[in-house]
């Protein structure tokens, strides 16, 4: 099993830019989760999917961030605009149906905004 | 509302000695508690969990996990430190109530073993 994967590794852009980060969970796991973790604020967890649903999105920063599944192996975090202080790694995890609670980590997305 | 303490931002302990990394929790009804490790630039690895059954649980690395319903606590455990345990470590509690399956996690203790 590959794991949780996530692209990019880094990114490195400019206030005001567009970024999107990507994920894809475990084959077979029917929930997403999108984190972000800081020096300051620590592990923060902004969305959660149950089979491609959203159904807590109350971590979400604001407006400018959105987050979409639209198929059981992929989705996707936006930023858009960018700020500086969206600057943090972004973790996407996955967990299997129901009766299982562990998630299962990605190696994360470090994100600059200058 | 359900929440863990990690009161310690950091332990230190000689390779070769027993390790403990503390974690409380507050919750409503049976406790789901885990326990997560991440080694510098990595994601998070699920280390053990307790959902029910023995109060000790035996989990990856050799790292075990003692549930103490009257302490409220759920402390990480190894019997011997290796220098490779140095990790930052993360207490977590399955969000209680309803269909969620959200996991609260802590502060984190960061674990530096000294050879």
């Amino acid at each position: 099993d590959a794991g949780v994967i996530q692209s990019p590794r880094h990114e490195v852009t400019e206030m005001g830019q567009e970024v999107t980060l990507r994920c894809k969970p475990i084959s077979g796991h029917n929930s997403l989760f999108w984190y972000r973790q800081t020096m300051m604020r620590g592990l923060e967890l902004l969305i959660y999917f149950n089979n491609n649903v959203p159904i807590d999105d109350s971590g979400m920063p604001e407006d400018r961030f959105s987050a979409k599944m639209p198929n059981a192996s992929f989705s996707t975090l936006k930023i858009q605009p960018s700020e500086p202080r969206d600057s943090a790694v972004y973790f996407c995890a996955s967990k299997i149906a129901e009766g299982s609670y562990e998630q299962y980590f990605g190696p994360g997305t470090r994100l600059t905004v200058t | 509302a359900q929440s863990v303490a990690q009161p310690e931002d950091q332990v230190n302990v000689a390779e070769g000695n027993p390790l403990t990394v503390k974690c409380t929790y507050s919750v409503s009804g049976n406790p789901y508690l885990f326990w997560y490790v991440q080694y510098p630039n990595r994601g998070l690895q699920f280390l053990l969990k307790y959902i029910t059954g023995d109060n000790l649980v035996k989990g990856s690395y050799g790292f075990e996990a003692e549930f103490n319903k009257s302490q409220t606590s759920f402390h990480l455990k190894k019997p011997s430190a290796l220098v490779s345990d140095s990790a930052l470590y993360f207490c977590a509690v399955r969000e209680y109530g309803g269909a969620t399956n959200k996991l609260i996690f802590g502060t984190g203790t960061l674990l530096a073993v000294q050879p």
